[in-house]
C-alpha cells in the first residue's frame, strides 16, 4: 500500500485564487510528520511547511497552510493567492519515527499551473 | 536558509564509466546526508542515508557496489555511480539534515546524469 497518496496529477488555478492540493498517508506509527516540497522545472526541492503528528495547531508559513486532519489522515495544502511563480511540481512527504535517521517517503506529485 | 550544493549539475558519461557527484552543505553541517533519484516525471526515490564518517544505510533495492556513497565530513558527501549503465540515467538528489534541526532537510539543485 501507498504510504503517500497524491491523487489530483495535475492542477489548474487562477492568479490569485486561492488552491488545495491534496495528501493522505498511511502510517501506524503515533510520531511523524508531513511535509510539503515545491519543485520547479529547474529541479530543485523547496521546502514550504512541515506538520508534525503531535503539532496541536494546523502548520502555517506566509501563503501556504497545512490542513490537518488527523482522523482522515489527511494533509492538504492550501495555497492562498495563487502567483505565476507558484506554477511546479508539489510533492508531499512523510517521515516516520523519530531519531536522526529519519527517512521520507514521497508522494507521485501534483503539477500545479496558474493561469494568468 | 540552509544552502546545498550539487556538483556537476549535468554530467553525461560513457557506458562503463564511473562518474562522481558532489554534495555540499555550504552554510551548515550536515549530520545526515540523503541521496535521492528521480525519473522523469515522477517522485523521489531515497537510494541511502548516510552520517559523517559512517557507512552509508542503502535502502532495499540499491546495489551499494554500484553507488558508493562517501561521507567523510560535515559538508560534502559524494556518490559514486560505478560502471554506469544507460538505466542509470536518472536525476540524482541529495540533501542534508542540519545539527539540531527539527526534521527539516535540505535539498541540492540535484544532477542530471546521462549515460551513453
Amino acid at each position: 500500500a501507498q504510504k503517500i497518496t497524491q491523487t489530483q496529477p495535475g492542477m489548474f488555478v487562477q492568479e490569485k485564487e486561492a488552491v488545495t492540493l491534496d495528501c493522505t498517508y498511511d502510517t501506524s506509527d503515533p510520531s511523524y510528520g508531513l511535509f510539503w516540497y515545491k519543485q520547479p522545472s529547474s529541479g530543485e526541492m523547496i521546502f514550504l511547511i512541515y506538520q508534525g503528528s503531535y503539532d496541536q495547531q494546523n502548520a502555517t508559513e506566509g501563503r501556504y497552510s497545512l490542513n490537518f486532519q488527523k482522523a482522515r489522515k489527511s494533509a492538504n495544502l492550501v495555497i492562498s493567492a495563487s502567483q505565476l511563480g507558484d506554477s511546479a511540481m508539489y510533492f508531499c512527504a512523510m517521515r516516520e519515527g523519530g531519531g536522526s535517521n529519519y527517512k521520507l517517503t514521497f508522494g507521485k506529485g501534483t503539477l500545479l499551473t496558474v493561469n494568468p | 536558509g540552509a544552502v546545498v550544493s550539487q556538483h556537476p549539475s549535468w554530467v553525461i558519461c560513457k557506458s562503463g564509466t564511473s562518474v562522481k557527484i558532489e554534495c555540499r552543505s555550504l552554510d551548515f553541517q550536515a549530520t545526515t546526508m540523503f541521496w535521492y533519484r528521480q525519473f522523469p516525471k515522477q517522485s523521489l526515490m531515497l537510494m541511502a542515508t548516510s552520517n559523517e564518517g559512517s557507512k552509508a544505510t542503502y535502502e532495499q533495492g540499491v546495489e551499494k557496489d554500484k553507488f558508493l556513497i562517501n561521507h567523510a565530513s560535515l559538508t560534502l558527501s559524494t556518490l559514486t555511480v560505478t560502471s554506469a549503465h544507460p538505466e542509470d540515467s536518472s536525476f540524482y538528489i541529495c540533501s542534508g539534515r542540519r545539527r539540531g534541526s527539527r526534521y527539516e532537510q535540505y535539498f541540492g539543485p540535484g544532477t542530471r546524469l546521462t549515460v551513453t
